[in-house]
């Protein structure tokens, strides 16, 4: 069974600050993916990275995948009350059609 | 704009009764799954469908039953409902395989059940 282990769990930091979120499995997959979910709704994606050590920017996020395709990280510049979420990475596998979710990192923006 | 249309979108349960949670597409995809996600422990596929008339497990099927009759619709059904089963429950939709880099997911907006 593939695990993706997420840290922190929990995150609160004030506007501005800048955070990281990891994302680590011990197996290998063809892709990752991150997701942001607010209260009541469902995951949205935000980025898929799908070549060991890619990276990706978007605005104020940055998400990189680790070199062996195992881990994961988004940054997240100067943060703002409106990146507040759970933040869910997830696991792709060709020839495999069971997307791995992380546990997921809930993060708190306080203005 | 519908989307991926889930309902209904709160219920409770009495232990062994059964129900059906419907959801719906109308972006005329192919692969469809139902996800039940508990705190801690992020989003577990139930049973996922890759076309019409094709379905398969996931992680946690014990429980529940699918079909995939249209390309449309992907019902998930509670057979015998139990306390365990208590969840937020998400439907999800995509054009190409999951695993596909450049493949965009699509989520409903989520079943909230409670077995009492």
């Amino acid at each position: 069974t593939q695990l993706l282990e997420q840290s922190p769990q929990f995150l609160s930091i004030q506007e501005g600050e800048n955070l990281t979120v990891y994302c680590n499995s011990s197996s290998v997959f063809s892709s990752l993916q991150w997701y942001r979910q607010e209260p009541g709704e469902g995951p949205v994606l935000l980025v898929t990275v799908v070549t060991g050590g890619e990276v990706k920017k978007l605005k104020r996020l940055t998400f990189q995948f680790g070199d062996a395709r195992k881990d994961s990280s988004l940054h997240i510049t100067a943060a703002q009350p409106g990146d507040t979420g759970l933040y869910l990475c997830a696991g792709g596998d060709f020839g495999n059609e069971k997307l791995t979710f992380g546990t997921g990192t809930r993060l708190t923006i306080i203005p | 704009n519908a989307g991926v249309t889930q309902t209904p979108k709160f219920q409770v349960l009495k232990t062994g009764q059964s129900m059906t949670l419907q959801c719906a597409q109308d972006m005329n995809h192919e692969y469809m799954s139902w996800y039940r996600q508990d705190p801690g422990m992020g989003l577990r596929l139930i049973h996922y469908s890759v076309g019409a008339g094709i379905t398969d497990q996931g992680e946690v099927p014990n429980g529940y039953n699918v079909s995939r009759s249209t390309t449309e619709d992907f019902p998930l059904r509670l057979l015998s409902a139990a306390p365990s089963q208590t969840s937020v429950y998400f439907c999800a939709s995509s054009y190409a395989p999951t695993g596909l880099g450049g493949n965009t997911i699509y989520f409903g907006e989520g079943s909230w059940l409670t077995v009492v």
